[in-house]
């Protein structure tokens, strides 16, 4: 089946350092990629669509600043974290689709947990 | 606001017993799906019903779809200790994906 890598799976940094997360579609290719929020006890948030050779389409009150995503092959894309405080800390998922028609599933990597002291 | 919204929040029952829970949305959609979340873990995909479809199977698993109350309900029937999870409906509006808060299931041995 589809598999979705993503790395790395737990983060721990200081504050003002930047985080960069990959997610990377195994055996598919992916043209666009979905990245995610998640708080404890609580549902995913879509934070942003990232489109292979394009620029990713954020969700609303998501800063493009913060969060820096690029979609640079069909396989690969990055979510990058810049100057991480306290309040960034939190669960991220990302993922996929295989094919670009209606009615396909998404599969997701196993999240990455980013703590920042 | 959020689009899927599932009921119950949290499950508890033993093995062997059916779970049943359910997911409620507000707009047109072109399919539902259910995933399955382990504690700490990425989701995992169960079971995607489009919106031409009333029931679909998939081992244990029964999902049903009605478009003109805009719910569906996702069935476990005898429930395993490794149906412990949290338990997301997500609805597939040609491309753009709401999830709702889950349910969390714990069936116990």
């Amino acid at each position: 089946g589809a598999v979705v890598s993503q790395h790395p799976s737990w983060v721990i940094c200081k504050s003002g350092t930047s985080v960069k997360i990959e997610c990377r579609s195994l055996d598919f290719q992916a043209t666009t990629m979905f990245w995610y929020r998640q708080f404890p006890k609580q549902s995913l948030m879509l934070m942003a669509t990232s489109n292979e050779g394009s620029k990713a389409t954020y969700e609303q009150g998501v800063e493009k600043d913060k969060f820096l995503i690029n979609h640079a092959s069909l396989t690969l894309s990055t979510l990058t974290v810049t100057s991480a405080h306290p309040e960034d800390s939190s669960f991220y998922i990302c993922s996929a689709r295989d094919g670009e028609g209606n009615n396909q599933p998404q599969h997701f990597g196993d999240g990455t947990r980013l703590s920042i002291l | 606001s959020q689009q899927g919204e599932e009921d119950p929040q949290a499950l508890s029952i033993q093995e062997g017993e059916n779970a049943t829970m359910n997911c409620s949305y507000k707009t047109s959609i072109n399919n539902l799906q259910w995933y399955r979340q382990n504690s700490g873990r990425g989701l995992v995909h169960l079971i995607l019903i489009r919106s031409n479809e009333r029931e679909k199977h998939s081992g244990r698993l029964r999902v049903t779809l009605d478009t003109s109350k805009k719910s569906s309900s996702l069935l476990i029937t005898a429930s395993r200790a490794a149906d412990t999870a949290s338990y997301f409906c997500t609805t597939d509006s040609w491309g753009k994906f709401q999830f709702g808060a889950g349910t969390q299931v714990v069936v116990t041995p």
